[in-house]
Parts: C-alpha cells; sequence; structure tokens
C-alpha cells in the first residue's frame, strides 16, 4: 500500500455542485494533515489544516478518519474558480512528509 | 504577505554541469524546504533546513546537497546534472515551532529545470 494515495481523476463537476475526495495514509502514526491546493502552473498553496474534530471554513470542510486512516476535502456550492489540483499532506511521526499526487478537479459551467 | 522567490522560473543545462538553484523568503521563517515535482511522482522532499547552517534530507537527497548560510536563503546544489533530474523544483518556507514539517508551508513560484 502507497504512504499516500489520492485518486488523480479529474472529477468533472458542474458548478454548484457538492464534490467530495479522499485521501488514504498507510502509516497509523501520522499526526497532521494538510490540504493544499495547486493551480495549473502554479505552487501549492495551503487551503486548509485538517484537525481530529473536523474544520469548515466556508464552503470547504476537512475531515479525518482515524479508524480507516484517511482524510477528506468536501466543497460545497462549487465555483468555476475551484478548478485546481488538490493535494493532501500528512506528516508521519517520524519527521516525514508526504505528500499526495493530487486530485485533479474540474468544475464545469 | 509571505514572498518566497526563486532565482529562474525556467533553466536548461547540460549533464555533468553544476547547478545551483537559489531560494529567498522575506519573512524571517526558520524552516525551508526543497522538493522536486514530476508527474505521476508528485511533491518529493529532497532537503529541509530548521536553523542556518542545519540541514536534513528528505525523501529523495541522493544527487543534491543544499547550503543555508543566511536565515532568508536556501540554495539547492546538483554537484553533476544528469537527465533524471530534469524536473519542477520547488522551494518553501514555514515558521518555527514544535516541528519543521507542521506548520503551513509557503511555496515559491518554482524552476523548470530540464537538463539535457
Amino acid at each position: 500500500r502507497k504512504e499516500v494515495e489520492q485518486d488523480p481523476g479529474p472529477f468533472n463537476v458542474p458548478e454548484g455542485a457538492t464534490v467530495a475526495f479522499n485521501c488514504t495514509y498507510s502509516n497509523s502514526a501520522s499526526q497532521s494533515f494538510f490540504w493544499y491546493r495547486q493551480d495549473c502552473r502554479k505552487e501549492p498553496k495551503l487551503l486548509m489544516s485538517v484537525y481530529s474534530s473536523g474544520n469548515e471554513d466556508g464552503r470547504f470542510t476537512a475531515q479525518l478518519n482515524r479508524a480507516s486512516q484517511y482524510i477528506s476535502l468536501l466543497i460545497r456550492d462549487s465555483k468555476l474558480s475551484d478548478s485546481a489540483t488538490y493535494l493532501c499532506a500528512v506528516i508521519q511521526g517520524d519527521d516525514k512528509i508526504i505528500f499526495g499526487k493530487g486530485t485533479r478537479l474540474h468544475i464545469l459551467p | 504577505d509571505v514572498k518566497v522567490t526563486q532565482s529562474s522560473r525556467y533553466l536548461v543545462k547540460r549533464t555533468g554541469e553544476k547547478v545551483f538553484l537559489e531560494c529567498v523568503q522575506d519573512m524571517d521563517h526558520e524552516n525551508m524546504f526543497w522538493y522536486r515535482q514530476d508527474p505521476g511522482l508528485g511533491l518529493r522532499l529532497i532537503y529541509f533546513s530548521y536553523d542556518v547552517k542545519m540541514k536534513e534530507k528528505g525523501d529523495i537527497p541522493e544527487g543534491y546537497s543544499v547550503s543555508r548560510e543566511k536565515k532568508e536563503r536556501f540554495s539547492l546544489i546538483l554537484e553533476s546534472a544528469s537527465t533524471n533530474q530534469t524536473s519542477m523544483y520547488l522551494c518553501a518556507s514555514s515558521f518555527g515551532g514544535e516541528g519543521p514539517l507542521y506548520n503551513e508551508q509557503f511555496f515559491g513560484p518554482g524552476t523548470r529545470l530540464t537538463v539535457l
């Protein structure tokens, strides 16, 4: 099993719809989790940290499921500007950071 | 706003050349990182530094070295470039804290290096 896995997509979603994608991790000792957004030909930028209790920022909700070892990102009322690649990042206990390969999201007008 | 700048957006070098990639951040961050990003492989950490003159190996340090003589500047060095080092190189920085990796990382715009 790969250390961090994401469905590469692309997810083609109509504007206004809700979309969710997951990121699974193999190391149960992983401690911190993040979602980054990367636009085409741009650098990644932090979207959200993922807390144990789950957290919400506007239309975006991030959740952690430790039992099943995945984090999720939910986008409600999707906008055209949400089109991007979404990378998860997992910090393992041995001071190792692993990024997923990213999930491509296309919001369709 | 945090600003992380990289010396070049595009670079073309020949096999065997010594290559320097420079990264500068203006937010007094303690931690700095070098990654490479390749299609199908994602972002992989090469080296990071949590203080001046300190460095730690990431996942793929082979063929690379780094230098951090000043807090704001972190250099990635390819001693003898090879074609398999053709990639997008991204620098990042973050505040200090309980651990270099645990805080939000701010990325530079990237340097696309081609080794012929």
